[in-house]
């Protein structure tokens, strides 16, 4: 069982640039979410997705754009790439409505992105 | 004010310690309370959750939730140097929805 599966690990940009990061989830969660995380300031939400076709903005949504045309994927799309989005990009998914602990989140193991 | 603070350390303990780590929030509308544990270079992974007020435990960990004075606890019992990690707290008012992370404390057990 793989649950969230990130590409890639690490990727440098030079400014200006677009990249897209990919996340990908099996076990049919319907709720996904991308985070970033900088040193001391915890894990703050870009965008979310609470089902395929449906997205909305977190609480840091500028320079970036989602899509989610499968339960399974969500890929996070960077828009001319700027230094302040140095960052490690996390993507979760889960299944509010499951389990004991509703509402867990499920991480991959992040992207690691560098913008020079 | 921020809107979940965390003490960031690093703290250090040595082996078979207890470890007390806290949050403190200002929105009265959480009810759900997590922590999670994010070792170096991994995703974080759910470690405890709570609803409402009160104790969990759960082997060596115990959550706790003070909504009166809007606190949380984690206590470790018999610290190992496996649980040298960085915790963080999370919480939310909605049902299974919109997380406010804490910055995480920096743990290191030593042997």
């Amino acid at each position: 069982n793989a649950g969230v599966t990130q590409t890639p690990k690490f990727r440098i940009l030079k400014i200006g640039q677009s990249m897209t990061l990919q996340c990908a989830q099996d076990m049919n969660h319907n709720y996904m979410y991308w985070y970033r995380q900088d040193p001391g300031m915890g894990l703050k939400l870009i965008y979310y997705s609470v089902g395929a076709g449906i997205t909305d903005k977190g609480e840091v949504p500028n320079g970036y754009n989602v899509s989610r045309s499968t339960t399974e994927d969500f890929p996070l799309r960077l828009e001319l790439a700027a230094p302040s989005q140095t960052s490690v990009y996390f993507c979760a998914s889960s299944y509010p409505d499951r389990g004991p602990n509703t509402g867990e989140l499920f991480f991959g193991e992040g992207s690691r992105l560098t913008v020079l | 004010q921020k809107e979940v603070e965390q003490d960031p350390g690093p703290l250090s303990v040595p082996e078979g310690a207890i470890v007390s780590l806290n949050c403190t929030y200002s929105n009265s509308a959480f009810q759900y309370f997590m922590w999670y544990r994010q070792y170096s270079r991994k995703g974080p992974e759910l470690l405890m959750y709570t609803y409402s007020s009160g104790n969990k435990e759960d082997g060596r960990f115990t959550a706790q939730v003070d909504k009166s004075s809007k606190y949380i606890s984690l206590f470790i019992r018999d610290s190992q140097p496996s649980d040298s990690a960085t915790y963080l707290c999370a919480m939310s008012g909605n049902y299974g929805q919109n997380f406010v992370f804490g910055p995480g404390t920096r743990l290191s057990v030593l042997p």
